[in-house]
C-alpha cells in the first residue's frame, strides 16, 4: 500500500484563486511529520512546510497552510492568492519517526497550472 | 546560508564513461540523502548516509552505482560503467536528524545523459 497518496495529478487554478493540493497518508507510527515540496520547471526542489503529527494547530508559511485532518489522514496543503510563479510540480512526503531512519517517502506528485 | 552544493549541474557522457556526482551538504547537517528523478520512476531514494555512515542502500540500483562519504561535509555518487537507463536527475539532500522531524533540504540536482 502507498504510503503517500496525492490522488490529483494535474490542477488548474486561476490567479489571485485559492487552491487545495490533495494529500492522504497511511502509517500506524503516532509520531510521524509531513512535508510539502515545490518543484518549478526549472528543476529544484524547495521545502514549504511541515507539519508534525502533534501539533494542535494547522502550520502555516506566509499563502502556503496545511489543512491538517489526523483522523482522516490527510495533510492538504492551501495556496491562497495564486500567483503565476506558482506553477509547479508539488510533493507531499511523510516521515515517520519510529522507523528509526530519517527517510522520507513521497507522493507522485500534483502538477499546478496558473493561468492569468 | 549556503544550501546543499550539487556538482556538476549537468553531465553529459557516452556510456561505458565513469560518472561521479558530488555533493556538498549543508554545514552541521549530520543526515545526507542521494535520490534519482524520472519521469517512469519518480522520485527515489538511493543510498542515506548519517554521521558519515551508510545507513541504507536498498535503492542503490546495482552494483554499478557505489556512494561514499569521506567526510561530514562531502559525499559522492559514482556511476561506473554508465548506461543510458542511467539517464535522470540525481538530487543530494541534507538534514539534522533529531527526534523531531526536520525538513531534507535539496541541492539544485545534477541532470545526467548518458548516450
Amino acid at each position: 500500500a502507498q504510503k503517500i497518496t496525492q490522488t490529483q495529478p494535474g490542477m488548474f487554478v486561476q490567479e489571485k484563486e485559492a487552491v487545495t493540493l490533495d494529500c492522504t497518508y497511511d502509517t500506524s507510527d503516532p509520531s510521524y511529520g509531513l512535508f510539502w515540496y515545490k518543484q518549478p520547471s526549472s528543476g529544484e526542489m524547495i521545502f514549504l512546510i511541515y507539519q508534525g503529527s502533534y501539533d494542535q494547530q494547522n502550520a502555516t508559511e506566509g499563502r502556503y497552510s496545511l489543512n491538517f485532518q489526523k483522523a482522516r489522514k490527510s495533510a492538504n496543503l492551501v495556496i491562497s492568492a495564486s500567483q503565476l510563479g506558482d506553477s509547479a510540480m508539488y510533493f507531499c512526503a511523510m516521515r515517520e519517526m519510529n522507523s528509526g531512519y530519517s527517510t522520507l517517502t513521497f507522493g507522485k506528485g500534483t502538477m499546478l497550472l496558473v493561468s492569468p | 546560508d549556503a544550501g546543499v552544493i550539487q556538482s556538476p549541474r549537468h553531465e553529459v557522457t557516452e556510456m561505458g564513461q565513469e560518472v561521479t556526482l558530488r555533493c556538498k551538504p549543508i554545514s552541521g547537517h549530520n543526515s545526507l540523502f542521494w535520490y534519482r528523478q524520472t519521469m517512469m520512476r519518480g522520485l527515489e531514494l538511493l543510498i542515506y548516509f548519517n554521521n558519515n555512515v551508510p545507513i541504507d542502500d536498498s535503492g542503490m540500483p546495482e552494483d554499478r552505482f557505489s556512494a561514499k562519504m569521506p567526510n561530514a561535509s562531502f559525499s559522492t555518487l559514482k556511476i561506473q560503467p554508465s548506461e543510458p537507463r542511467d539517464s535522470a536527475v540525481y538530487f543530494c539532500a541534507s538534514t539534522f536528524t533529531v527526534r523531531q522531524p526536520q525538513p531534507q533540504h535539496f541541492g539544485d540536482g545534477t541532470r545526467l545523459s548518458i548516450l
